[in-house]
């Protein structure tokens, strides 16, 4: 069965660093999207892509945040300056069709910890 | 502004019980109501959702929910319990236009042998 894979599973960085996540969506799929968990808190929406260009950000998204599509299978998230509170679990996810009613599949998460 | 609301921080049951966990939302027009569940050190999983049409639905697992208009809830279900089913579950709403996802906070079921 298709999946969304993510990587690295773990990210340790220095408060200022700049990191990049990295997802591979399922294959067919054309729209993706970052949300992300930190611990003990609900999952929270940061940006929906599509067809190169941004759809839907959240207040999250700020200027700091980035998404790409490098190439044909990849879809990645920047933070420029990595701060404390950017210490969360990430999430990527993709879906076949914007329209709402479709269901968005989620990789395994990168865990970022920012110190 | 839409929200969910799960209610219930933990449920407990016993192995062989029905349980339920607690989903209520706001969202302006038709909802989009999905169900996804985290094991430990995972990603979420889909487990079902609710477009339209009838307001029982089945998914992964045996679980099932049911959308109640007028209650504004879709509650998780499933008759009979198995220890494996512990882990977290979320509740999900989409409107209409919208790409985002707004999940509840969450609710940690606990099977019991």
């Amino acid at each position: 069965e298709p999946e969304v894979t993510q990587t690295p599973s773990h990210q340790v960085t220095q408060m200022g660093q700049e990191v990049i996540l990295r997802c591979v969506p399922i294959s067919n799929h054309l729209y993706f999207y970052w949300y992300r968990q930190i611990l003990g808190q609900k999952v929270e929406f940061l940006v929906s892509f599509y067809n190169n260009e941004i759809s839907e950000k959240s207040e999250i998204f700020d200027d700091q945040f980035s998404v790409e599509r490098p190439d044909g299978s990849n879809f990645t998230l920047k933070i420029r300056s990595t701060k404390l509170e950017d210490s969360a679990m990430y999430f990527c996810a993709s879906s076949g069709m914007r329209l709402a009613r479709d269901t968005q599949y989620f990789g395994p998460g990168t865990r970022l910890t920012v110190l | 502004a839409q929200s969910v609301a799960q209610p219930e921080d933990q449920v407990n049951v016993a192995e062989g019980n029905p349980l339920t966990v607690k989903c209520t939302y706001s969202v302006s027009g038709n909802p989009y109501l999905f169900w996804y569940v985290q094991y430990p050190n995972r990603g979420l999983q889909f487990l079902l959702k609710y477009i339209t049409g009838d307001n029982l639905v089945k998914g992964s697992y045996g679980f099932e929910a049911e959308f109640n208009k007028s209650q504004t809830s879709f509650h998780l279900k499933k008759p009979s319990a198995l220890v494996s089913d512990s882990a977290l579950y979320f509740c999900a709403v989409r409107d209409q236009a919208g790409t985002a996802l707004i999940f509840g906070k969450g609710t940690t079921l606990s099977v019991s042998s």
